[in-house]
């Protein structure tokens, strides 16, 4: 049973292209973090939400955690083919000792010139 | 730069023959674990060590060990790696609900 769904599971779109990755779970977290990853390398942590509703922006990215803690989306503005990669969501679970995150599966963005 | 640091990038090894990974971090981080990832798939998480002390997940096989014979150095060990072990493993660190650093990864193929 996978604890954190994200969807789409791919993604293929233009350059200038906007776009929503969502992370949805029935559990509730204490943070939720989203990493993105390129071939052949370890994922890179983009941004933490910690607070219910909390909305995070960087750059063309803005990160949305809902208000019960159990999801989370992610919007890209006009995307570039420097935004293609792996993106993963993992959330903390409350209570959870040591920092112990769930991953999502994961959502393959490519972008095309 | 502090980082995590996995060698080798690449390893190759056959049906059977034991295999060590390694990793190594320079930001003094006191909890460290190992990830396995298939194509596809989210990262699952093998083991994990708060300092010293190790805690296993509950379906990672016994044919995987692990050592940490100091903060900065975890290693993971393979004692009959099969086919099915072929995967990307990452190496992370962590302090307390901060997040995650993550290595390069180590891409085992067995042949």
């Amino acid at each position: 049973t996978q604890l954190l769904e994200q969807s789409p599971q791919f993604l293929s779109i233009q350059e200038g292209e906007n776009l929503t990755v969502y992370c949805n779970s029935s559990s509730v977290f204490s943070s939720l973090q989203w990493y993105r990853q390129e071939p052949g390398e370890g994922p890179v942590l983009l941004v933490t939400v910690v607070t219910g509703g909390e909305v995070k922006k960087l750059k063309r990215l803005t990160f949305q955690f809902g208000d019960a803690r159990k999801d989370s989306s992610l919007h890209i503005t006009a995307a570039q083919p420097g935004d293609t990669g792996l993106y993963l969501c993992a959330g903390a679970s409350r209570g959870s000792t040591l920092g112990r995150l769930y991953f999502g599966r994961g959502t393959q963005l490519t972008v095309w010139p | 730069d502090a980082m995590v640091i996995q060698n080798p990038r690449y390893q190759v090894t056959q049906f059977g023959k034991p295999v060590t990974l390694s990793c190594s971090q320079t930001l003094n981080h006191n909890v460290m674990y190992w990830y396995q990832q298939k194509s596809s798939q989210a990262p699952k998480l093998l083991f994990h060590y708060y300092d010293k002390d190790f805690n296993n997940e509950a379906d990672t096989p016994d044919n995987f060990q692990s050592r940490r014979p100091n903060t900065s150095f975890c290693f993971l060990d393979i004692r009959s790696p099969g086919l099915g072990d072929a995967a990307m493993y990452l190496c992370a660190t962590s302090r307390g609900e901060s997040g995650y650093t993550f290595g390069s990864g180590t891409r085992l193929t067995v042949v």
